[in-house]
C-alpha cells in the first residue's frame, strides 16, 4: 500500500502541551503533506515538506522528514483547544495525486 | 482564497436511486478529485480528473462514475445508490504538476436508505 500510516491513532493533551504525531510510508515519494481536519468539515492545507528536505517550520508548526526511514513527524507546539482536529499525512509518489492515511485525532483540553 | 464548493451539505437518498453530487471549484485548477472518508479507513480516491472531459479512476471507483464538461465543476454520480454508499464525500481541486496543494470543499454527508 501507498497509504501513510499515522501513529498514534488518538492524543489527548493538555492546553500548553506540545503534540507529536507520525507518519511512515513503505514507497518513494516526491513531497509529503500534512492535512487538518475539523469535525464534519473538508481537509486543509498545513504543511509541504519536499523529499530533499528535512525539516520545515510554519508558525507553531514543525515537520521534519527522514526519507532513509521513510517516516514524518508533526510537531504542534503550545497547543491550543482549537488545535483539537485530525490530523493527516498524504504522500505524494507521482504527479498531483495524494495518497491519505487514517489520521490521527488530537484534542487538546483547556 | 481558493473556494470549493459543494453542492449540499446533508443528503438523504432511498436505495436505487441515481444521486449526483456536485462540486465547483473558483481558482482555475486543472485537477478535481473526489474521496469519500469513512471511520477507520481514511480518506480514499474515487476518481480524479486532469483536464476537461479527462477523468482517471482511483482506488475504489467501483459503483461511480464521473462527469467533467467544464473546468471548473466536477460530478460525481452513483447510478444506483447502495446502503454501502453511506459516507462522507469530499471535493478536491489543485494545480497540476508535482508539490500542489489539494484544497477541499466541506463534504458532503450521504445517507443511503
Amino acid at each position: 500500500s501507498q497509504q501513510g500510516e499515522e501513529d498514534p491513532q488518538a492524543l489527548s493533551i493538555q492546553e500548553g502541551e506540545n503534540a507529536t504525531m507520525n507518519c511512515s510510508y513503505k514507497t518513494s515519494i516526491n513531497n509529503l503533506q500534512w492535512y487538518r481536519q475539523n469535525s464534519g468539515r473538508g481537509l486543509v492545507h498545513l504543511i509541504l515538506i519536499r523529499s530533499n528536505e528535512r525539516e520545515k517550520h510554519s508558525g507553531r508548526l514543525r515537520v521534519t522528514l527522514d526519507t532513509s526511514k521513510k517516516s514524518s513527524s508533526l510537531l504542534i507546539t503550545a497547543s491550543r483547544a482549537a488545535d483539537t482536529a485530525s490530523y493527516f499525512c498524504a504522500l505524494e509518489t507521482s504527479g498531483s495525486r495524494l495518497t491519505f492515511g487514517e489520521g490521527t485525532q488530537l484534542t487538546v483540553n483547556p | 482564497d481558493v473556494k470549493v464548493t459543494q453542492s449540499s451539505r446533508y443528503l438523504v437518498k432511498r436505495t436505487g436511486e441515481k444521486v449526483f453530487l456536485e462540486c465547483v471549484q473558483d481558482m482555475d485548477h486543472e485537477n478535481m478529485f473526489w474521496y469519500r472518508q469513512d471511520p477507520g479507513l481514511g480518506l480514499r480516491l474515487i476518481y480524479f480528473s486532469y483536464d476537461v472531459k479527462m477523468k482517471e479512476k482511483g482506488d475504489i471507483p467501483e459503483g461511480y462514475s464521473v462527469s467533467r464538461e467544464k473546468k471548473e465543476r466536477f460530478s460525481l454520480i452513483l447510478e444506483s445508490a447502495s446502503t454501502n454508499q453511506t459516507s462522507m464525500y469530499l471535493c478536491a481541486s489543485s494545480l497540476s504538476g508535482t508539490g500542489s496543494i489539494q484544497y477541499f470543499g466541506a463534504g458532503t454527508r450521504l445517507s443511503v436508505l
